[in-house]
């Protein structure tokens, strides 16, 4: 049971240049979810889905696109990388709706020079 | 918007004495949930507390609600060099099931 799996652990990209964030649950949860990590900030919502098939904004959408591909699977990808992007990635997915405890990936350290 | 404010930013103690922090909130909750993140790792859960409830403990730690002051605070007893790491409080509004986390507290336990 690996839990929440990211792929990759760190990336570089040069500014303009695209790329594609994976994660992966084996828990069997509905819901799934995006967030970027700052240096002295807390976790802030990219994007989320409350279930297979839907997917919605959170807090700090733009420049980023995600797809629910099945159950286990959510990604999200940057079309045109940008150094406002550069930041640590973390994919967590969750238990039933009325606990909304959240497993959490390791994380992707991501870099746009 | 962060819902919750941690409270100290960072905190270092001795090995053995107990470490406290707080967590402030804006919005009435459904519940809160504390979470740890060891240097370079993802959050894990440690433990969640519904707005009916008060206070609450699971091994070394307690955490206690007060939803009429809108905070909460997280009291790690007995502290361990393992236990040095940020710690998370996150609010789960009424109306909402998405997480709203904080800024966290970087704890450092000195041996």
């Amino acid at each position: 049971n690996a839990g929440v799996t990211q792929t990759p652990k760190f990336q570089v990209l040069k500014t303009g240049q695209s790329m594609t964030l994976q994660c992966a649950q084996d828990m069997n949860h509905n819901s799934m979810y995006w967030y970027r990590q700052d240096p002295g900030m807390g976790l802030r919502l990219i994007y989320y889905s409350a279930s297979e098939g839907t997917t919605d904004k959170g807090e700090v959408p733009n420049g980023y696109n995600v797809s629910r591909l099945n159950k286990r699977e959510f990604s999200l990808r940057l079309e045109s990388a940008a150094p406002s992007q550069t930041s640590v990635y973390f994919c967590a997915s969750s238990e039933p709706l009325d606990r909304q405890t959240q497993y959490f990936g390791p994380g992707t350290r991501l870099l746009v020079l | 918007s962060q819902q919750g404010e941690e409270d100290p930013q960072a905190l270092s103690i001795q090995e053995g004495e107990n470490a406290t922090m707080n967590c402030s909130y804006k919005t009435s909750i459904n519940n809160l949930q504390w979470y740890r993140q060891n240097s370079g790792r993802g959050l894990v859960h440690l433990i969640l507390i519904r707005s009916n409830e008060r206070e609450k403990h699971s091994g070394r730690l307690r955490v206690t609600l007060d939803t009429s002051k809108k905070s909460s605070s997280l009291l790690i007893t007995a502290s361990r060099a393992a236990d040095t790491a940020s710690y998370f409080c996150a609010t789960r509004p009424d109306n909402d099931y998405k997480l709203s986390f904080g800024a966290g507290t970087t704890v450092t336990v000195r041996a």
